[in-house]
C-alpha cells in the first residue's frame, strides 16, 4: 500500500529538548515536503527536498532543520523546541512530473506540544 | 499576506443539495490549482485540479471552475453527501515551482 508515514503521532515536549519526527515514503517519491498547520493559516512550508541530499527553506524554516540522505526518509529535527512550535505537522511527498498529476502524498500528521 | 484566500472559515449544507466553496488569489502567475481534503486525523488527500489553460474540470460529483480575471477558482459538490464533510483547503502553484500555496481551508458541513 502506497503511503507516507510519521512518527510519533502525538509528542508532549518541554522548551528546548531536542526532538525529530521521523518521515518514510515507500513510493520512490523524489519530491518530499514538510508543512505545519495553524488555525487560520492553512498549511505552511517549512522545508522541502527535491531529491536526496538536496533541501532548500519553504516559508517557515527558522527553528527547523530536515535532512535526505535516502530516498524513502526526510526527518524533521528541532534542535532547540519553542511553545511557538506547538502545531500539526504533515509530511509530504510526490512524483517530480509536472505533466502528470503531481498531486501530494501526505502523511497522518503530528500533533506536537511544546510545553 | 496570503496569496491564496478561503474567505468562508465553515460552509453548512444540506444532504442531497450543492456545495459551493470558493478560493481567491492574488498571484497572477499561478497556472495550476488543486483542492484537497482534510478529515479530522488525517492528512490531506488530493481531490481535483485545474491548470489554467482551461476553465473547467470534471470528476464525478466534483467540478472545479477557474476564472482567471477574477482570480477566482470554486469547487462544487453535487450532490453533497454525509461523508463530504471534511475541511477543504484551496492550493496553488507556478511554473516549474513545485511549492504549493494554500489557503486556510473551509469546513464543509453536510446536514442530514
Amino acid at each position: 500500500e502506497a503511503q507516507v508515514t510519521q512518527n510519533p503521532r502525538y509528542l508532549i515536549t518541554v522548551t528546548g529538548k531536542k526532538l525529530t519526527v521521523t518521515c518514510s515514503q515507500n513510493m520512490n517519491h523524489e519530491y518530499m515536503s514538510w508543512y505545519r498547520q495553524d488555525p487560520g493559516l492553512g498549511l505552511r512550508q517549512i522545508y522541502y527536498s527535491m531529491n536526496v541530499e538536496v533541501t532548500d527553506k519553504g516559508d517557515v524554516p527558522e527553528g527547523y532543520k530536515v535532512s535526505r540522505k535516502e530516498k524513502r526518509n526526510f526527518p524533521l529535527i528541532l534542535e532547540s523546541p519553542s511553545p511557538n512550535q506547538t502545531s500539526l505537522y504533515f509530511c509530504a511527498s510526490s512524483t517530480r512530473d509536472r505533466a502528470s498529476t503531481d498531486t501530494q502524498y501526505f502523511g497522518p500528521g503530528t500533533r506536537l506540544t511544546v510545553l | 499576506d496570503q496569496q491564496v484566500k478561503q474567505n468562508s472559515p465553515s460552509l453548512s449544507v444540506q444532504e442531497g443539495r450543492i456545495s459551493i466553496l470558493n478560493c481567491d488569489y492574488t498571484n497572477s502567475m499561478f497556472d495550476y490549482f488543486l483542492w484537497y481534503k482534510k478529515y479530522p486525523a488525517e492528512g490531506p488527500t488530493f481531490l481535483i485540479s485545474i491548470s489554467s489553460i482551461k476553465d473547467k474540470n470534471e470528476d464525478g460529483r466534483f467540478t472545479v471552475f477557474l476564472n482567471k480575471s477574477a482570480k477566482h477558482l470554486s469547487l462544487h459538490i453535487v450532490p453533497s453527501q454525509p461523508g463530504d464533510s471534511a475541511v477543504y483547503f484551496c492550493a496553488a502553484s507556478k511554473g516549474s515551482n513545485y511549492q504549493l500555496i494554500w489557503g486556510a481551508g473551509t469546513k464543509l458541513i453536510i446536514k442530514p
